[in-house]
């Protein structure tokens, strides 16, 4: 079976810019949660979907923002971008029987 | 407070030893479920282990174990047999609430470093 996958892998951006990113759950997975990691911060989420609805949210400004599709693939929006927001991307993926999987990552960098 | 706390920023184990990576947890919702995640330096995040609030028993999985102590609430990650690939950042992850709430909450992580 084939795991979660993220694309890009690595993506480089210029301030105020804006990056689509994208995650294919690993197939009957309906839940998609996405997560940054930077170094000062650590892992921190970002929101979840389900069923094409955001379920849960974490605390991060509105220029965050995802959806989900009717087959479960996900796309996370980031616009106006800052220096700030150079990370790793992590993208997750669940059947809802607890076990979470989680993709490569996508490495943002803005210049 | 700290949701999860990892008190080992880095640990350094002899190969074929077993090493024992701490987690702590601090929760009042009687149904959560705890993880460990492996992240190699190339930065995929590979699940371990899983354990839930209400599982009577320790988890295992190969050579990975969880020492669950639900009253002093930790659930520490025990690797038998540690192994040179076994180097990399772990990291101890709590979900709280039932299936659901899908969101994990993650410890600062321990850099674990096998010395052949």
């Amino acid at each position: 079976k084939a795991g979660v996958t993220q694309t890009p892998r690595y993506l480089i951006k210029t301030r105020g810019q804006q990056v689509t990113l994208s995650c294919s759950p690993i197939s009957g997975h309906r839940s998609v949660s996405w997560y940054q990691q930077t170094p000062g911060q650590g892992l921190q989420f970002l929101f979840e979907y389900f069923s094409e609805t955001q379920r849960n949210k974490g605390n991060f400004p509105g220029r965050f923002s995802g959806r989900q599709f009717s087959n479960s693939r996900s796309e996370m929006n980031v616009s106006t971008l800052e220096l700030g927001d150079s990370a790793l991307y992590l993208c997750a993926s669940s059947r809802q029987d607890a076990r979470q999987y989680f993709g490569p990552g996508t490495r943002l960098t803005v210049t | 407070a700290q949701k999860i706390t990892q008190t080992q920023p880095g640990m350094f184990v002899q190969e074929k030893e077993a090493v024992t990576l701490d987690c702590t947890y601090d929760t009042s919702d009687p149904s959560y479920g705890l993880f460990w995640y492996k992240q190699p330096s190339s930065g995929e995040m590979i699940f371990l282990i899983y354990q839930g609030s209400y599982d009577q028993q320790n988890a295992t999985e190969g050579r990975y174990s969880l020492n669950f102590q639900k009253a002093r609430k930790s659930a520490n990650l025990v690797i038998s047999a540690s192994q040179l690939g076994d180097s990399a950042m772990y990291f101890c992850a709590m979900r709280e609430g039932n299936f659901g709430n899908e969101k994990l909450t993650f410890g600062t992580g321990t850099r674990l470093t096998i010395i052949p």
